[in-house]
């Protein structure tokens, strides 16, 4: 089935420092997507998404390129800030969008 | 504003106990869906629904039963035979031009 795989954490990044999550995925059909961010005790927000291939989703400086070659959608940032740190979670939907597949998550802590 | 209302944000739950969590959203989404996330994993589908009065299983329903009487709301209740209970519970609306919302979450613990 389709399935979504994304780097273990913790990762820890001095401010200012880049950032790369990678992502890579499986499916039998051509998915759209999608990179979501939580804070402690929320739900989930969209940060990002990309519908087909060669798209590159950007948002608050995050940014991903739909790779279908590399069947990848790894999330960069050229600068973290504090304030990013959160669990980030990769996730695609087929095109029926009965639901949608999560990585585990992967945690972003950003030191000053 | 529109939006998803999850309540309560934490619940306790007794050994043996049914519970039920409340999600209610004003978006006109049509599509609902319930996730489980445990400490360390991804969102797991408890329960899904497209429409009024028609409802799926996910991965994990067993343990698990919702209802979908009007368009605004997807109760989940927990019942006494989910043998692991505690985790924090998310629901989500889908509507194709907007993608998915969350919720902000339900907290259960067994005590």
């Amino acid at each position: 089935g389709d399935s979504v795989t994304q780097m273990e954490g913790p990762v820890t990044l001095s401010e200012e420092a880049f950032l790369t999550i990678n992502c890579t995925y499986t499916a039998t059909g051509y998915p759209s997507l999608f990179w979501y961010v939580q804070y402690p005790g929320e739900g989930l927000q969209l940060l990002l998404k990309a519908t087909k291939a060669d798209d590159k989703g950007s948002n608050k400086g995050f940014e991903a390129t739909y790779r279908k070659e590399t069947t990848s959608f790894h999330l960069e940032k050229g600068s973290v800030q504090v304030s990013d740190s959160a669990v980030y979670f990769c996730a695609l939907s087929t095109y029926n969008n009965n639901d949608m597949r999560f990585g585990a998550g992967t945690r972003l802590t950003v030191k000053p | 504003d529109g939006g998803i209302t999850q309540s309560p944000k934490y619940l306790f739950r007794k050994e043996g106990q049914n519970v039920t969590l409340s999600c209610e959203q004003n978006l006109n989404h049509d599509a609902m869906y319930w996730y489980r996330q445990d400490p360390g994993q991804g969102l797991r589908l408890i329960y899904y629904s497209q429409i009024v009065n028609d409802f799926q299983k996910g991965d994990i329903a067993e343990g698990y039963s919702v209802s979908r009487e009007k368009k605004e709301s997807f109760p989940l209740t927990v019942t006494s035979a989910q043998k692991n209970p505690t985790a924090f519970y998310l629901c989500a609306t889908y509507k194709g031009s907007y993608g998915y919302t969350f919720g902000s979450g339900t907290r259960l613990t067994v005590v």
